[in-house]
């Protein structure tokens, strides 16, 4: 079975930064890009960035630069993003997602982790 | 950035009608378009890539249609199960990459 399951929920305060990690199971995980996309209470599915799980290469959405850090772990197949200074704006539901296009990523989503809500407040 | 518009906002129907469903991009992304399902407490679902292509596992009732900036799911015979949040989204081109459209609602009448 292919899964994507990602950490528990976190509470941060505001400056801080958060790390979630979502680790793959049941599909040749080095192939396939992997998304971060996260979605606010009433708001749209936004996309933060996304990794090469083979090289480690990652994109970055200019709404995010210089605050979201993807890394990855091929031999845990975990991949793993970190959101600095963080803001109550930040308070959200988190999704990995995996790339539906083996090698060269297409930019949808076939697989989606279950999600970790991350709360900012002091 | 490539803002993508959904209508209607909230689609009230009865299982076995008919829904359909409208998204449209503020430039053209060719078919570079994809459509998810989302219920409440669950990850979203892929429906729909490259406008048309029905994703592994997705019944026949469901289609996606469209190119440039105007697009449009449908769903023929609602099931109960088909009660959710349906977003659209781009993947054209980079920068800035992907973004979403704001969903639209399918809700029993």
């Amino acid at each position: 079975q292919v899964h994507l399951v990602q950490s528990g929920a976190e509470v941060k305060k505001p400056g801080a930064s958060v790390e979630v990690s979502c680790k793959a199971s049941g599909y040749t995980f080095s192939i396939y890009t992997i998304h971060w996309v996260r979605q606010a209470p009433g708001q749209r599915l936004e996309w933060l960035g996304c990794i090469n799980a083979d090289n480690g290469d990652s994109k970055i959405s200019q709404d995010f630069q210089g605050r979201v850090k993807l890394s990855r772990d091929t031999s845990a197949k975990t991949v793993s993003m970190e959101l600095s200074s963080l803001r109550s704006e930040d308070s959200a539901l988190y999704y990995c997602a995996k790339d539906g296009a083996a090698v060269y990523p297409a930019y949808w989503f076939d697989l989606w982790g279950q999600g970790t809500l991350v709360t900012v407040s002091s | 950035e490539i803002v993508m518009t959904q209508s209607p906002d909230i689609l009230s129907l009865s299982p076995g009608d008919r829904a359909t469903l409208s998204c449209r991009a503020s430039q053209s992304v060719t078919s570079n378009v994809a459509w998810y399902q989302k219920k409440p407490g669950q990850a979203p679902r892929l429906l729909i890539f490259g406008a048309s292509t029905r994703a592994t596992g997705i019944p026949g009732r469901f289609s996606g249609s469209g190119s440039g900036t105007d697009f449009i799911l449908t769903i023929t015979s609602l099931q109960i199960e088909d009660f959710a949040i349906y977003y659209c989204q781009q993947y054209h081109n980079w920068p800035p990459g992907v973004t979403f459209g704001p969903g639209t609602k399918v809700d029993i009448k």
